[in-house]
């Protein structure tokens, strides 16, 4: 049972530039949510989604956006690259189990694509 | 921004000593995890307590929650070389979907 995969694993850009990082979460999952980790960091979630719709977004604008294919894999857009988009970029794929308080969602994590913009 | 603050920041012990972090966190939540991070790839997921728990248990791991303090912590037993890695505190507040909020890391160091 493959786990979430990720490519490309290294990416050069120069400022400017756009980029489209891809995701295959694991098998059985349906929903996938996206990271940006800077060095030293924590991860930071970006967007989430599920059923090919964005449902949640986190602080980042509009230049970062995504989308969703009806296999469940999905793909991270950034545009007009800046300096500051060098990250580890991790996508996460989880199976919602119960609802409200019960609800669980163990998200686990592809090993990551990252991106050097310069 | 961050949910909280993983403390240590650093922490360096030799092998078969045990280990433990500390996570502050500031909403409430429905749960909180531990992954683990090696060499700034891919997280894997260590354990998951919820808010009506206080203490977890997984192999070498022990993970406690105290919900009135906002605070976790987790502790590795018998620590192994392997176990070099950063650590991080990840919670999903009561909001709806699952966001997932990371602190900042615990960089645990185990020499031989």
């Amino acid at each position: 049972d493959a786990g979430v995969t990720q490519s490309p694993t290294h990416l050069i850009k120069t400022r400017g530039q756009q980029v489209t990082l891809r995701c295959s979460p694991k098998s059985g999952h349906d929903t996938v949510s996206w990271y940006q980790q800077a060095l030293g960091q924590g991860p930071q979630f970006i967007f989430q989604y599920y059923e090919e719709e964005e449902r949640q977004r986190g602080n980042f604008p509009d230049r970062f956006s995504g989308h969703q294919f009806p296999n469940y894999s999905s793909e991270l857009n950034v545009n007009a690259l800046l300096l500051g988009d060098s990250a580890l970029y991790l996508c996460a794929s989880s199976l919602a189990v119960g609802t409200g308080f019960f609800r669980q969602e163990t998200q686990y994590f592809g090993p990551g694509t990252r991106l050097l913009v310069l | 921004s961050q949910q909280g603050e993983e403390d240590p920041q650093a922490l360096s012990i030799q092998e078969g000593e045990n280990a433990t972090m500390n996570c502050s966190y500031k909403t409430s939540i429905n749960n909180l995890q531990w992954y683990r991070q090696n060499s700034g790839r891919g997280l894997v997921h260590l354990i998951l307590i919820r808010s009506n728990e206080r203490e977890k248990h997984s192999g070498r791991l022990r993970v406690t929650l105290d919900t009135s303090k906002k605070s976790s912590s987790l502790l590795i037993t018998a620590s192994r070389a392997a176990d070099t890695a950063s650590y991080f505190c990840a919670t999903d507040a009561k909001t709806g979907f699952q966001k997932l909020v990371f602190g900042t890391g615990t960089r645990l160091l185990v020499s031989p």
